[in-house]
């Protein structure tokens, strides 16, 4: 069966300071993949979108960037973190025409 | 960018009590409709995914319906019991580049007392 992991689960940063999480699906193949953030009193709103290694959509302007360097491998970062980085951050995958959204367990990232 | 929108923003039921909830989407370039339920320390769970006008999908006590050409949705659960109580978050998605990218709403949250 396939599962999704996605890791740190909580993180307390400095402002100006890197980031980086990561999220890696197993028991299939290709998936696209994603990575959603909520801010505070928010809706889960699209960062990022993958169809493929090395293909990434960024779909709002940000201080943030993605990577894909495996087909089961995503990565969130940022060379220098703002307050407005802070929220939970989900990772999430799917496969042909389901359309149907799996989610990580999220990562909680509080910057101070 | 899609605005999808969804009412109330919480509701607090009576356990045997059933409940409903909209959520309104564009009707132009749609594609489909996802409802999930976001239990708290848990991950976002799939309930239903919906392409078709007047579609009606059921799981359980939780069913729901799609309007494509008014763009809404509802969600209904029938005798509401505490394990219900969770966020229930809709999403539109686009058809041809939007394909596959979800655009949710704020959510509803329900919370059942015993």
């Amino acid at each position: 069966s396939q599962t999704i992991h996605q890791w740190p689960a909580t993180l307390v940063q400095p402002v100006g300071s890197p980031l980086s999480l990561e999220c890696t699906v197993e028991g299939t193949s290709n998936p696209n993949l994603y990575w959603y953030r909520q801010a505070a009193g928010r809706g889960l709103q699209l960062l990022f979108y993958s169809v493929g290694i090395g293909q990434i959509s960024s779909e709002v302007p940000q201080n943030l960037s993605a990577s894909r360097p495996q087909d089961r491998q995503f990565i969130l970062s940022s060379k220098k973190l703002l307050l407005s980085d802070s929220g939970f951050y989900l990772c999430a995958w799917t496969q042909g025409n389901t359309g149907e959204l799996f989610f990580g367990e999220g990562s909680r990232l509080t910057v101070l | 960018i899609l605005n999808v929108e969804q009412s109330p923003q919480s509701l607090h039921v009576q356990e045997g009590d059933s409940t409903n909830f909209t959520c309104s989407f564009p009707s132009s370039n749609f594609y489909a409709l996802h409802w999930y339920r976001w239990e708290t320390a848990k991950s976002p769970e799939a309930l239903f995914v919906m392409t078709l006008n007047g579609d009606e999908k059921k799981k359980g006590r939780i069913s729901a319906t799609l309007n494509t050409k008014e763009g809404y949705s509802y969600l209904y659960i029938k005798g509401s019991q505490p394990e219900d109580s969770a966020t229930y978050l809709c999403a539109a998605e686009a058809g041809g580049t939007s394909y596959g990218k979800l655009t949710f709403g704020q959510g509803t949250i329900l919370t059942v007392h015993p």
